[in-house]
């Protein structure tokens, strides 16, 4: 079974860093990438970038160059996601989502990790 | 920037059809777009329903399709149904690596 399990509920301060993970299990890695989105509170979803599980090159979204950061171990499976200078507003849900790019696909998704942003 | 466009809001009564439509402030969508279409229900992880224009995801039924019309990718959803009703997101390549999704429709089963 294709499967992303993403890491728990998160509660950072203003300012600082959070990383998370997102464990691929059930299919062969080679030929995939991993995405990243987020949902924050009343607002759509938002792309923020990829990494290519094969050979780690990354790509990020303008808004958020600078402050994330996306790497994978190939030994665990694991991609993650991080994102520094944390600010209120980044307080969301985020996913992380398998893509094809020989079919296009995006699918499976994780469940989700909610980050919330608090002083 | 470019920017993609949804409708808002479409309201449907039972069994009727949903189209709902996906487009570029700049530019037409287009197959290199590989448009791809997302029903969102708050709480829960987006389902994939649609992608690269109108390949159906696993499990999802032949109710839902997908084209490109005109300038804009379309969603087709036939027979509305009550558990239609949810927000769908698309979303597009617009080259250099870079994705966007649109900012999604509220669809209202009446």
């Amino acid at each position: 079974q294709v499967q992303l399990v993403q890491s728990g509920t998160e509660v950072k301060k203003p300012g600082a860093s959070v990383k998370v993970s997102c464990k691929a299990s059930g299919y062969t890695f080679s030929g995939y990438y991993i995405q990243w989105m987020r949902q924050a509170p009343g607002q759509g979803l938002e792309w923020m970038g990829w990494i290519n599980f094969d050979s780690g090159d990354r790509h990020y979204a303008q808004n958020f160059q600078g402050r994330v950061t996306m790497t994978r171990d190939t030994s665990i499976t694991t991609a993650q996601m991080e994102l520094i200078s944390l600010r209120s507003d980044d307080t969301a849900v985020y996913y992380c989502v398998r893509y094809s790019s020989s079919s296009f696909s995006f699918d499976p998704w994780g469940q989700g990790t909610l980050v919330t942003v608090s002083s | 920037q470019t920017v993609v466009t949804q409708e808002p809001s479409f309201s449907v009564s039972p069994g009727g059809t949903i189209i709902l439509t996906c487009g570029l402030t700049s530019g037409s969508v287009s197959a290199s777009s590989y448009p791809s279409w997302y029903q969102h229900t708050p709480g829960q992880a987006p389902r994939t329903l649609i992608y690269n224009t109108n390949t159906r995801s696993s499990g999802v039924p032949d109710r839902f399709s997908g084209s490109i019309v005109g300038n804009k990718a379309a969603l087709i959803i036939t027979g509305a149904q009550a558990d239609d009703e949810s927000h769908y997101y698309c979303l597009l390549y617009l080259g250099g690596g870079n994705w966007v999704f649109g900012g999604g429709t509220k669809v209202t089963v009446l």
